[in-house]
């Protein structure tokens, strides 16, 4: 079975653009998470989605949003790119419940130039 | 709210040697999880062990172990007969287990695992 994918892995945007970055789940499950790594640090989290509704949000600018499609796939959206943004960015996925192991994504590396 | 903090940077381990990387976290949840996390250079995360609060028992998986006291909100992770594969940065992260941020990881800062041959 496949593992949680990413796309694209790496991508380069300039200040001001707009990125959207994509994760498709494990099969069943319906839970996705977004996180974003800085490097030399750990996650963030930003959203949780399930069943195609958000679930969670971390503390984040309106400039992030993330939707999630009825095949439970899910896409990250920030406008307005500043340098900062620049960092991985991970997909988990989950079944339900909290003690459910969430599988990661390899990630989307995301620099802003 | 949760934190998570992991106060070694760096650890060294020679291989087949025994080291513990240390976690403690701040909550005022009864009900919640624990997991470590191992991130080698191809950054995906991976999960290494997880322990329920409500249990007394420590988690095991094979070479990995934690101990888990719960007063003393403290989460160290114990991997013994190190091998070469185990370098990677290792997160210690907690998951509440009341409804709404279920899925909502916090994560420390991440230790730095080096496994000298």
């Amino acid at each position: 079975d496949a593992g949680v994918t990413q796309s694209p892995t790496h991508l380069i945007k300039t200040r001001g653009q707009h990125v959207t970055l994509r994760c498709s789940p494990i099969s069943g499950h319906k839970s996705v998470s977004w996180y974003q790594q800085v490097l030399g640090q750990g996650p963030q989290f930003i959203f949780q989605y399930y069943e195609k509704e958000e679930r969670g949000r971390g503390n984040f600018p309106d400039r992030f949003s993330a939707r999630q499609f009825p095949n439970y796939s899910s896409e990250l959206n920030v406008n307005a790119l500043l340098l900062g943004d620049s960092a991985l960015y991970l997909c988990a996925s989950s079944g339900q419940g909290a003690s459910t192991e969430a599988f990661f994504g390899q990630g989307t590396r995301l620099t802003v130039v | 709210a949760q934190t998570v903090t992991q106060s070694q940077p760096e650890m060294s381990v020679q291989e087949a040697e025994t080291v513990t990387l240390s976690c403690t976290y701040d909550t005022s949840e009864s009900d919640y999880y624990l997991f470590w996390y191992k991130q080698p250079p191809s950054r995906q995360m991976i999960l290494v062990i997880r322990q329920e609060a409500y249990k007394q028992q420590n988690a095991t998986e094979n070479r990995f172990s934690v101990n888990f006291q719960k007063a003393a909100k403290s989460f160290s992770l114990k991997i013994s007969d190190s091998q070469l594969g185990d370098a990677a940065m290792y997160f210690c992260a907690y998951r509440s287990g009341y409804g709404g941020s279920q899925g909502n990881l916090i994560f420390g800062k991440g230790t730095k695992l080096s496994v000298k041959p």
